[in-house]
C-alpha cells in the first residue's frame, strides 16, 4: 500500500516554455504532499510543502512565481515550472502523507526535467 | 540545530562481505528515524524506520538498523551483501507527531565488488 505516482517520468522542453509535473498518491489520501529537487550525486532539497486546499509553503531561496505547486485535491498535486531554463533541468520527487496516521512520507518514483 | 550527517560518501565491499552505513543525528524532539534506497534515475524506497521500542530494526531485502540513544546514530547493516544492493543511501529523521518536513544526509553511495 501507500503508492505514490509521478508524471511524466522524464521529460525535455525548450527554454522559456512551462512544464507540469504531476504527483498522484494511488491508494491513499495525501493530506500533505512534499516537493523535492535532486541535483545529480547529491541528496534531496525540500522546497515546499502543500496541504490540501491551501497555499504551498515554500522553502527558503526556492521561487514560488517560478515553481508553481497545486494540491487541489487529496490524491494530485502538481508542480508547474514556469519559463523553463536550463539551470531547472533536475531530477524532482514528490511525497505524501497522511496514510496510515504515522505522517510517513511516502515517496514517488521522481520525474527528470532536462531544459534545453 | 537538526541535522542527519552520513560521514561516508562512498563505500566498496565485496560481494557477499557485511556492510554497515553509519549516520548520526542531532535532533531536538524524539526522532522518528528512516533509511531510504535510491537506485539510478529512481525514486527513494524504504528499507526501514524507527521511532520507538527494539531498537534493532529488521527491513526489507535483509537490512536491519541499531538505534543508540546514547551515541546518536542509527546505523544500517546487512549480513551479506548482494550486487542488486549497489546504490545510494540515505538516513532521514523527522518528527513522528506531525506531517512536517524530513532532514536528509548526504547519502551513501555504495560499490559492490564482484
Amino acid at each position: 500500500g501507500a503508492v505514490v505516482s509521478q508524471h511524466p517520468s522524464w521529460v525535455i522542453c525548450k527554454s522559456g516554455t512551462s512544464v507540469k509535473i504531476e504527483c498522484r498518491s494511488l491508494d491513499f489520501q495525501a493530506t500533505t504532499m512534499f516537493w523535492y529537487r535532486q541535483f545529480p550525486k547529491q541528496s534531496l532539497m525540500l522546497m515546499a510543502t502543500s496541504n490540501e486546499g491551501s497555499k504551498a509553503t515554500y522553502e527558503q531561496g526556492v521561487e514560488k512565481d517560478k515553481f508553481l505547486i497545486n494540491h487541489a485535491s487529496l490524491t494530485l498535486s502538481t508542480l508547474t515550472v514556469t519559463s523553463a531554463h536550463p539551470e531547472d533541468s533536475s531530477f524532482y520527487i514528490c511525497s505524501g502523507t497522511g496514510a496510515g496516521g504515522s505522517h510517513e512520507q511516502y515517496f514517488g518514483p521522481g520525474t527528470r526535467l532536462t531544459v534545453t | 540545530a537538526q541535522s542527519v550527517t552520513q560521514p561516508d560518501i562512498h563505500i566498496t565491499v565485496s560481494e557477499g562481505a557485511s556492510l554497515e552505513l553509519r549516520c548520526n543525528y542531532s535532533y531536538g524532539a524524539t526522532p522518528y528515524l528512516f533509511w531510504y534506497v535510491q537506485s539510478p534515475g529512481q525514486g527513494l524506497q524504504l528499507l526501514l524506520k524507527y521511532f520507538s521500542g527494539d531498537t534493532l530494526v529488521q527491513g526489507i531485502k535483509g537490512f536491519e538498523a541499531e538505534f543508540k540513544r546514547s551515541q546518536s546514530s542509527f546505523n544500517l547493516r546487512k549480513p551479506s551483501v548482494h550486487w542488486s544492493d549497489a546504490a545510494e543511501y540515505f538516513c532521514a529523521v523527522g518528527p513522528y507527531s506531525s506531517a512536517s518536513k524530513i532532514i536528509f544526509g548526504s547519502g551513501t553511495r555504495l560499490s559492490i565488488r564482484p
